[in-house]
């Protein structure tokens, strides 16, 4: 049974710091990984897909990077903003037709 | 429309009282979920539809609790005889499945449920 967890559960930087939020997963064998957002008292918005051949994927400020082998994802932001406040989850799918499995999520605060 | 739809945006309920929730997918979408999040809480899976197939309702937290996607697109979720426990907001999503489509998941923008 796939396992999707995430670390650290909450996270406070100053603005202007690079970070890197963790997904981790239990079963090596996943079709894609996806990462998103959520603001309080809104839905979740997607930021980065990556297929299992691909190896990151990058969106101005994002980049999301998979090592399968290691059941691992990272996202990565660079010149953190408070705007970037928000909860970022990942998600993993196994097959195309499978049911995707959600992290528990990180809760990032960026001080001005 | 261009996204997933969700209503009533917001409802509130007297406790017993019989609610029913709306998703209208994007069009086209192959599978649809149906997540409840609690105040302050991650998400929790309810029920998954796909294509044709029998739904996936393991996330279902009692018999209270049922949903149905009629023609393949819209799904209501629907909670008998509520309780105060149900209050959460009620997220759904749909993405097309499939090896060429990526299944990129969209979700919508929920459905507050209070309980009162």
């Amino acid at each position: 049974k796939q396992e999707v967890t995430q670390i650290p559960a909450a996270l406070s930087v100053p603005e202007g710091e690079n970070l890197v939020l963790n997904c981790s997963f239990t079963d090596s064998a996943i079709y894609n990984l996806q990462w998103f957002r959520q603001d309080p008292g809104k839905g979740l918005t997607s930021l980065l897909l990556i297929q299992s051949s691909q190896r990151e994927q990058t969106s101005g400020r994002l980049n999301a990077s998979l090592d399968k082998s290691s059941g691992r994802s990272t996202l990565y932001i660079a010149a953190s903003q408070p705007g970037d406040s928000a909860t970022y989850l990942c998600a993993v799918l196994k097959t195309s037709y499978d049911k995707v499995i959600f992290g528990p999520g990180t809760s990032l605060s960026v001080i001005p | 429309g261009a996204g997933v739809s969700q209503s009533p945006s917001n409802k509130v309920t007297e406790k017993g009282k019989d609610v029913e929730l709306r998703c209208d997918p994007i069009s086209g979408h192959t599978a649809l979920y149906w997540y409840r999040q609690s105040l302050g809480q991650g998400l929790e899976f309810l029920i998954y539809f796909q294509g044709n197939s029998a739904p996936d309702k393991s996330g279902l937290p009692s018999d209270r609790f049922s949903a149905e996607r009629t023609g393949g697109s819209v799904s209501t979720l629907t909670i008998q005889r509520t309780q105060q426990e149900d209050s959460a907001v009620y997220l759904c999503a749909s993405s097309l499945q499939g090896e060429i489509s990526g299944n990129t998941i969209y979700f919508g923008e929920g459905s507050w449920l209070t309980v009162v």
